[in-house]
């Protein structure tokens, strides 16, 4: 079946410091990766999306450098989280839309907390 | 004002009986999917629609895009049932999800 796996499932880090998190799609095409974050008051917002054959698109309020974003194909993707602050706690979402179907499937998340 | 407006926002129900959440759309919706988050947060696929409807199991769902809503039906409601359920709309074809604000339901026994 199709699975979006996230890598770590949970992760503190000082104010400051910087984290990075995984998604890998396994058992499907994706024709899109997108990163969503759900905030404490559970809204989604779009940080990033790729599509085949373009360039990774950041949404209004993010940016590459606070967020820079690598995947080396459509089936993994990794994100990094620089200087994390408090504002930037909450569920970071890898969603991967699959082929033919177009359906997004999205990973457990990664739940970021900054102290 | 939200593109996307979900309701109710929660909804508390005992076991075995019948639900229906409900999505409007003010933008022209091309697809909506259906997903329900458990409580550690993972998000579970429940139907992706173009306009039309879709059974699974005790679920139902249809999307009018002429009208501009989306509904889910819960039949039989089992205490798994329980969590947020959220809709989302894509516009444009451009792959951006609009997501509801979600409904949180319980379900007692």
């Amino acid at each position: 079946g199709a699975l979006v796996y996230q890598y770590p499932r949970r992760t503190i880090c000082k104010s400051g410091t910087s984290m990075r998190m995984e998604c890998q799609a396994v058992g499907f095409q994706a024709t899109s990766v997108a990163w969503y974050r759900q905030s404490p008051q559970k809204t989604f917002e779009l940080i990033a999306l790729s599509t085949v054959n373009s360039a990774i698109k950041y949404e209004q309020n993010f940016t590459q450098e606070k967020f820079p974003i690598s995947h080396p194909n459509l089936s993994f993707s990794s994100m990094t989280v620089l200087n994390a602050y408090l504002e930037d706690r909450g569920l970071y979402l890898c969603g991967a839309r699959r082929a033919l179907s177009y359906e997004q499937y999205f990973g457990p998340g990664t739940r970021l907390t900054v102290l | 004002g939200d593109k996307v407006k979900q309701s109710p926002s929660a909804l508390s129900l005992q076991e075995g009986t019948n639900s229906a959440l409900r999505c409007n759309f003010s933008i022209a919706a091309t697809t909506v999917q259906w997903f329900l988050q458990n409580p550690r947060g993972s998000l579970m696929n429940l139907f992706y629609l173009v306009p039309g409807t879709k059974e699974n199991g005790r679920l139902k769902s249809a999307f009018d895009s002429k009208e501009s809503y989306s509904t889910l039906h819960i039949r039989d409601a089992q205490l798994e049932d329980s969590g947020t359920y959220f809709c989302a709309a894509e516009a444009d074809s451009n792959y951006q999800l609009i997501w509801g604000s979600g409904t949180k339901l319980i379900i007692k026994p």
